[in-house]
Formats: C-alpha cells, sequence, structure tokens
C-alpha cells in the first residue's frame, strides 16, 4: 500500500520555467490538498478538491494550477517559476475534507 | 484568515523527561488533530481528537480535546531521542462543509530537540 506518492522529490528550476509536481494516492480518497512548508510559517493551503472534477483555492493560491480529472491524481502547476515558490510541497489526502490526513513524503523545490 | 496559536514554538529537553505543548483558537474547533513531522518526511498523524473533552492516548503520547473546544493539548511523557520532530497541531471547525472552512487549519508547529 503506497499511500501518497510525490514526485519529484527534489527539483531546481530556473526562474520563469513551469513545472508540474505530481501527487497520487492510491486509498480512494475523495479528498485530496496541496500544502507548502516554509520556514516559521507552518503548512499553507494552495489548493484542494472535494472529488474527481471539483477543485478550489486555498490560503496562497496565487502562481499555482490545479486538476482533478481522476480521484487517484492531484497534479500542481506552476505556471512561471518565481524565487517566492522556492518551497517544500506537500499533497495530502483524506476520505473526507475533515478528516485526518495522510501526508506524501514532500518536493523540495528551488527556484533560482 | 482563521489562525491556531501553537505553543512554544521550540522547546530543548532532557531525554527522560515530559513534554507539553498546546494549541488554542478564538474559535470552535469540531476535530484536533496532533502530527509529527520528522526531518525530510512529510506529517505523520499522531492522534485524532473528535469530541470536547475527549482525552486519547497513543503509547507515551496523550491529547486532550479542551471543553471549551478551543485549545488542545498534547503531553509526551519520558521524553527519547527519537521524540525530535516538529509537532503540529490541525483543526476544523465545519464538518463536511464543503467549501474552504472545512479545510483543516495548521499550527506553526512545535520544534522538539532531545539531549540524551
Amino acid at each position: 500500500n503506497a499511500g501518497v506518492t510525490q514526485t519529484p522529490k527534489f527539483q531546481v528550476l530556473k526562474t520563469g520555467q513551469s513545472m508540474t509536481l505530481q501527487c497520487a494516492q492510491d486509498m480512494n480518497h475523495e479528498y485530496m490538498s496541496w500544502y507548502r512548508q516554509d520556514p516559521g510559517m507552518g503548512l499553507r493551503l494552495i489548493h484542494y478538491s472535494v472529488g474527481a472534477g471539483i477543485t478550489d483555492q486555498g490560503e496562497v493560491p496565487n502562481g499555482y494550477n490545479v486538476s482533478r480529472s481522476t480521484t487517484e491524481d492531484f497534479p500542481l502547476r506552476l505556471l512561471s517559476a518565481a524565487p517566492s515558490q522556492t518551497s517544500v510541497y506537500f499533497c495530502a489526502s483524506s476520505y473526507g475534507q475533515g478528516a485526518s490526513y495522510t501526508f506524501g513524503s514532500g518536493t523540495r523545490l528551488t527556484v533560482v | 484568515g482563521q489562525q491556531l496559536n501553537q505553543s512554544p514554538q521550540s522547546m530543548f529537553i532532557q531525554e527522560g523527561e515530559d513534554v507539553s505543548m498546546n494549541c488554542t483558537s478564538s474559535s470552535i474547533f469540531n476535530t484536533w488533530l496532533w502530527y509529527k513531522q520528522e526531518p525530510g518526511e512529510g506529517p505523520v498523524l499522531l492522534i485524532a481528537l473528535y469530541k470536547a473533552g475527549e482525552l486519547t492516548s497513543n503509547g507515551r503520547l496523550t491529547a486532550q480535546f479542551g471543553i471549551t473546544r478551543k485549545d488542545s493539548f498534547l503531553n509526551i511523557s519520558a521524553s527519547i531521542p527519537s521524540d525530535v520532530g516538529i509537532y503540529f497541531c490541525a483543526g476544523q471547525r465545519y464538518m463536511n462543509y464543503g467549501g474552504s472552512q472545512g479545510n483543516l487549519i495548521f499550527g506553526k508547529g512545535t520544534k522538539l530537540s532531545v539531549k540524551p
């Protein structure tokens, strides 16, 4: 049982480049979400999805896009990377919006 | 936006000591969760609390859902070196809301260091 799988684990981008962070879960969870973690800031919600075809913005959505075409996958797209997006990104899933979340192991992104 | 105040921000303790941390809010919550994050990993659920006054243990860890529903506490007894990490509280205000207020809200974490 893999749980929540995030790829890649590490990535370095140049300013202005675009990329997609992948997140997949095999627990048939309806709810999925993306967080970024910065020192002293805790976990801040970027986007979330309560089911396939449904997405919504979280606390810090600017510069990021998401889509949810299947229950299993919830990719996060950086449209034009900026140094302010240097962070550790976590994907999480749960069977319900307020239920306990299972987190992936994170993607450490550096934008230079 | 809604915030959870988690304290202390960091703790440096000796192995064998007991640890106490808490999370408070000005709003009522329906769910309180406690997570632990080790270096290079994602947070892992330790304890989930769903009722006011609930006291739940997981080994040396004990957490309580405050009676006012505005706070929660996590205690670790007889700390060991592998307790090192960042502990996060999380709360949910509205069950099955479907909108943004149904999401879990996270505290900023308590960083625990244990000296052998």
